[in-house]
């Protein structure tokens, strides 16, 4: 099975840009989507196909890939963004997440 | 407009079974890969269960031959049957299309 691997936070002061890596072998063949997750929420989808940002998600989330890699990056992080980030990808039927990544922005 | 409404949750004791409904509007569910994915208390996102628009299901491995995913296409519901529940399985139980439309997710807990 394949495992994606986060950092368990980042934080950055309000304006700020704020960077959250994903790594697994699984990125090198497959695309990876980014969720993200305030309390009490549901996740919502702000990164599919590595860099896609679906329609309604703020132009300062963006998303990019090297290798076994992926990087969310939110430009000018807002006090709103401040949310758990999840990573996620799938192949061969095997669909993995990663541990998520606390986001504070103060 | 998508929505998924899932229902069904509750306290269970081990051993014991539950089923999972999210009943779909604004697409059909038959069209799309539908998931179950879940989250335990002050833990990340676990994936479940997937059906795809053929019908092929596919398992966590801490789940296979416990948990079945399955649809009703005549009542745009997709169900989660859960059975031999274990007190590891306690989480908040999600479902979500072409996994990019979540629901609000519906409780389970497992305990005596």
């Amino acid at each position: 099975s394949y495992e994606l691997t986060q950092p368990s936070s980042v934080s950055v002061s309000p304006g700020q840009t704020a960077r959250i890596t994903c790594s697994g072998d699984v990125l090198a063949k497959k695309y990876a989507r980014w969720f993200q997750q305030k309390p009490g929420q549901a996740p919502v989808l702000v990164i599919y196909k590595d860099s896609e940002r679906p329609s309604g998600i703020p132009e300062r989330f963006s998303g990019s890939s090297s290798g076994t890699t992926v990087t969310l990056t939110i430009s000018g992080a807002q006090v709103e963004d401040e949310a758990d980030y999840y990573c996620y990808s799938a192949a061969d039927n095997n669909v993995v997440f990663g541990g998520g990544t606390k986001l504070t922005v103060l | 407009e998508v929505q998924l409404v899932e229902s069904g949750g509750g306290l269970v004791q081990p051993g014991g079974s539950l089923r999972l409904s999210c009943a779909a509007s604004g697409f059909t569910v038959s069209s799309n890969y539908m998931s179950w994915v879940r989250q335990a208390p002050g833990k990340g996102l676990e994936w479940v269960s997937v059906i795809y628009s053929g019908g092929s299901t596919y398992y966590a491995d801490s789940v296979k031959g416990r948990f079945t995913i399955s649809r009703d296409n005549s009542k745009n519901t997709l169900y989660l049957q859960m059975n031999s529940l274990r007190a590891e399985d306690t989480a908040v139980y999600y479902c979500a299309r072409d996994m990019a439309d979540w629901g609000q997710g519906t409780l389970v807990t497992v305990s005596s």
